[in-house]
C-alpha cells in the first residue's frame, strides 16, 4: 500500500520568512496529494491540494509543487505569520480514493 | 449547516468497559472513514466505508469495529476497552470518486483509565 513520508517534524521560522515542508510517496499510482493545517485542538482543515496532471499550484501566499518522476511535493508557504503556526499534514491517495497521510509538521511562527 | 458531526467530544471510561463512537454527517457522502490521533501526531487510518454495508479495515490495525446502515451514520465500537485505546479519534468523510477532499469531524478525545 500506499507509504508517505514527511519533513521536517519540526520548523521553526521568524515572522515573514519562507517555509518549505517535503513529502515523498511510494505508490507511483497515487494521483491526489492534499496538504491539511490542524491548529491545536481543531480538526484539520484542507489548505490546498494538487492533482498528479499538475506540477504546481498557487492560492495567495501558499503554494503546492509536485515532481511524479521523483514522487514527492512540497508546501511552500511565504511570508509566513503567526497565524500560520499549526501541524501540517501531507497526504496522497491512493487506490480506492483512501488517504493516507504523512506524520506531520509542527510549524512555529515566531513574531 | 451540512456538516460532519462526533460525540461525544470528550470520553474517560475504565479499562473494559464497551464504548461506541458517534458519527454523523449531513454532508450526503458515501465515503467516511475513522483515523486515530495522539496529539499533533501522525492521522492512522483505521476503518473507512465506501457506502452502506461496506466497510474495510485500514492500514493500521485496531480492534475496534464499525458498521454503516445507514448512509450518513457510521459508528465505531470497542468492545472492551484498555488504557493503549486512549488517543484521539477523528471521523471524516468524502464525495464519491477518487481525489476528493476529506471533512473531518471535530473528534472523540478517549480516555482509558
Amino acid at each position: 500500500g500506499e507509504n508517505v513520508e514527511q519533513h521536517p517534524s519540526t520548523l521553526s521560522v521568524q515572522e515573514g520568512d519562507s517555509a518549505v515542508i517535503k513529502c515523498t510517496y511510494s505508490d507511483s499510482a497515487s494521483n491526489y496529494f492534499p496538504w491539511y493545517k490542524q491548529e491545536l485542538g481543531k480538526r484539520p482543515q484542507l489548505i490546498i491540494d494538487i492533482r498528479s496532471n499538475v506540477g504546481e499550484k498557487k492560492d495567495q501566499r501558499i503554494a503546492v509543487t509536485l515532481n511524479k518522476t521523483a514522487k514527492h511535493f512540497s508546501l511552500h508557504i511565504t511570508e509566513t505569520q503567526p497565524e500560520d503556526s499549526a501541524v501540517y499534514f501531507c497526504a496522497a491517495s491512493s487506490q480506492g480514493g483512501k488517504l493516507i497521510f504523512g506524520q506531520g509538521t509542527e510549524l512555529s511562527v515566531k513574531p | 449547516e451540512a456538516d460532519i458531526y462526533q460525540t461525544p467530544r470528550y470520553l474517560v471510561i475504565g479499562t473494559g468497559k464497551k464504548i461506541t463512537l458517534e458519527c454523523s454527517q449531513t454532508m450526503g457522502h458515501d465515503k467516511m472513514y475513522w483515523y486515530q490521533q495522539d496529539p499533533g501526531m501522525e492521522l492512522h487510518l483505521i476503518h473507512y466505508s465506501y457506502g452502506v454495508n461496506s466497510t474495510e479495515k485500514g492500514d493500521l490495525s485496531s480492534e475496534s469495529t464499525v458498521s454503516r446502515i445507514r448512509t450518513e451514520h457510521f459508528p465505531l465500537t470497542l468492545e472492551s476497552a484498555r488504557p493503549s485505546h486512549t488517543s484521539q479519534y477523528l471521523c471524516a468523510s468524502s464525495e464519491e470518486g477518487q481525489g476528493r477532499k476529506l471533512f473531518f469531524g471535530s473528534g472523540t478525545q478517549l480516555s482509558v483509565l
